[in-house]
């Protein structure tokens, strides 16, 4: 059975650096989108990625923040300028249009 | 603000009883319906989907809704150790422009002792 994989699995990096994370959606869904989970807190959407744009976004989805789909399968959330609160378990979803699939997360360590 | 809640537990049942966890919501127009099991350090897995009130099975799950109540509910038969994890009840924020934005609970812990 097909599975959203992301990576890398766990991204360290320092306050201030821009950091990429990559993720393959499962290739016949239609939305994809970017989650994330502060240690202990909420799973939070961040943003949806439909037909090759921005559908919508969270309050918490930034200037700071972006998202591409630079080709055929792979799908990006890129952060800027990292802060310290931006440590969390990112997952990567998609969905066929039922219920949402997540991937295994990247865990972004800020120090 | 929309918000989905639920006890955060842990809610500790013997191997082989049933386990209720529950959930309410706040968007009274809210259709979608998802509980997922969450094992520490791993990604969410999704367990059940419901979108019409009444109940709903799938082998040992079963899903409750009442949207009168804003009130989502899963049952756990014959509980084993392995379903021991957080289960999150997720909700679809309907009159968005997609499917799959998903408001989170902040989970139940649940325990099943051997």
């Amino acid at each position: 059975e097909p599975e959203v994989t992301q990576t890398p699995s766990h991204q360290v990096t320092q306050m201030g650096q821009e950091v990429i994370l990559r993720c393959v959606p499962i290739s016949n869904h239609l939305y994809f989108y970017w989650y994330r989970q502060i240690l202990g807190q909420k799973v939070e959407f961040l943003v949806s990625f439909y037909n090759n744009e921005i559908s919508e976004k969270s309050e918490i989805f930034d200037d700071q923040f972006s998202v591409e789909r630079p080709d055929g399968s792979n799908f990006t959330l890129k952060i800027r300028s990292t802060k310290l609160e931006d440590s969390a378990m990112y997952f990567c979803a998609s969905t066929p249009g039922t219920g949402v699939d997540f991937g295994p997360g990247t865990r972004l360590t800020v120090l | 603000q929309k918000e989905v809640e639920q006890n955060s537990g842990p809610l500790s049942v013997p191997e082989g009883a049933i386990a209720s966890l529950n959930c309410t919501y706040s968007d009274r127009v809210s259709q979608s319906f998802f509980w997922y099991r969450q094992y520490s350090g791993k990604s969410p897995e999704l367990i059940m989907s419901i979108y019409s009130n009444g109940d709903k099975e799938d082998g040992r799950f079963t899903a409750q809704l009442n949207k009168a109540s804003q009130y989502v509910s899963l049952l756990i038969r014959d509980s084993q150790p392995s379903d021991s994890a957080t289960y999150l009840c997720a909700v679809g924020l309907d009159g968005s422009s997609n499917t799959g934005k998903l408001i989170f609970g902040q989970g139940t812990t649940l325990q099943v002792k051997p």
